[in-house]
C-alpha cells in the first residue's frame, strides 16, 4: 500500500462546469476525510466517512457539493456548476478508528482552478 | 468551538539556528488530540506528532521537541539546529476524542537559509 492516492493532481475548468476527484485511502483505513485548502489558509474540514456512511458535513459543503463513498472503499467528491471561488487545494485523508484514533495520512491534494 | 491559533505567520532563521513555532489552542473538550503536520513544497501534509490531552510529557524525536501545557493551552514545536530542508509550511491542529476530523491553524512558513 502507498499511503492515499487522489486523482487528477490538477484540474483547470470553466465556471459552470461540474468536476469530480477521486480518493482512494490506505486500504485497512475505514474513516476518510476531505479538506479544502485555500491560498495561505490551513485546510478546512468538508466531510468525512466511516465506512460508506456519511457521518458529517461541515457548513462549507454547499448543495453544489457531494460526496460519496460506495462500499466503503474509495470516495468521490463532485462539484457542480463551479464557481471561481472553488478555486483551492482539495485533500483527501485517511484513518482508522479500530485503534482508537491515530494520525490521518494525507493525499498529495487535487488542484482545481476555476477559469 | 474550537480553534487553533498560529500567531507566526512566517520566521525566517539562518541554517543552524534553533526554532521555536507557537501553537495555542481553545477547546471545551477534556479529551482531545493535537497534532503538528510539516507541508512542504510538494503539498502532501506529512504527520510529525500526536498527543493526547492527558499526555503532557515533552517528546523529543531527533532535533525535534514538543512543549505541551494545558494550563496555558499550548503546543510549541522547536527545532533545534534548523535545516535547509525544515523549509516549509506547519500545521498546529487539533481533533476530538470521538473523531479524527482535524481543525488547522493557519500554519507558520519557516524558511531556512543556508
Amino acid at each position: 500500500d502507498t499511503g492515499v492516492s487522489q486523482n487528477p493532481r490538477h484540474k483547470i475548468t470553466k465556471r459552470g462546469q461540474n468536476v469530480t476527484f477521486r480518493c482512494d485511502p490506505i486500504s485497512e483505513h475505514n474513516r476518510l476525510y476531505w479538506y479544502r485548502q485555500t491560498l495561505g489558509q490551513g485546510p478546512e474540514f468538508l466531510t468525512y466517512f466511516q465506512n460508506e456512511a456519511q457521518l458529517e458535513k461541515s457548513r462549507l459543503l454547499s448543495d453544489r457539493f457531494s460526496a460519496e463513498r460506495p462500499k466503503g472503499s474509495f470516495s468521490t467528491l463532485e462539484i457542480q456548476r463551479t464557481e471561481q471561488g472553488d478555486s483551492a487545494m482539495y485533500l483527501c485523508a485517511s484513518s482508522s478508528s479500530w485503534t482508537g484514533g491515530t494520525e490521518a495520512f494525507f493525499g498529495q491534494g487535487t488542484r482545481l482552478t476555476v477559469v | 468551538a474550537q480553534k487553533v491559533t498560529q500567531a507566526q505567520t512566517e520566521i525566517s532563521v539562518v541554517e543552524k539556528e534553533d526554532v521555536t513555532l507557537d501553537c495555542v489552542y481553545e477547546t471545551r473538550d477534556t479529551t482531545y488530540y493535537l497534532f503538528w503536520y510539516k507541508q512542504p513544497p510538494s503539498g502532501e501534509l506529512v504527520f510529525l506528532i500526536r498527543r493526547n490531552s492527558f499526555d503532557e510529557q515533552n517528546e523529543i524525536s531527533g532535533r525535534y521537541s514538543w512543549n505541551f501545557q494545558k494550563s496555558t493551552s499550548s503546543f510549541n514545536f522547536t527545532i533545534t539546529a534548523s535545516q535547509v530542508v525544515d523549509s516549509a509550511v506547519y500545521f498546529c491542529a487539533l481533533s476530538e476524542a470521538d473523531t479524527d476530523k482535524l481543525i488547522f491553524g493557519t500554519g507558520t512558513r519557516l524558511q531556512v537559509f543556508p
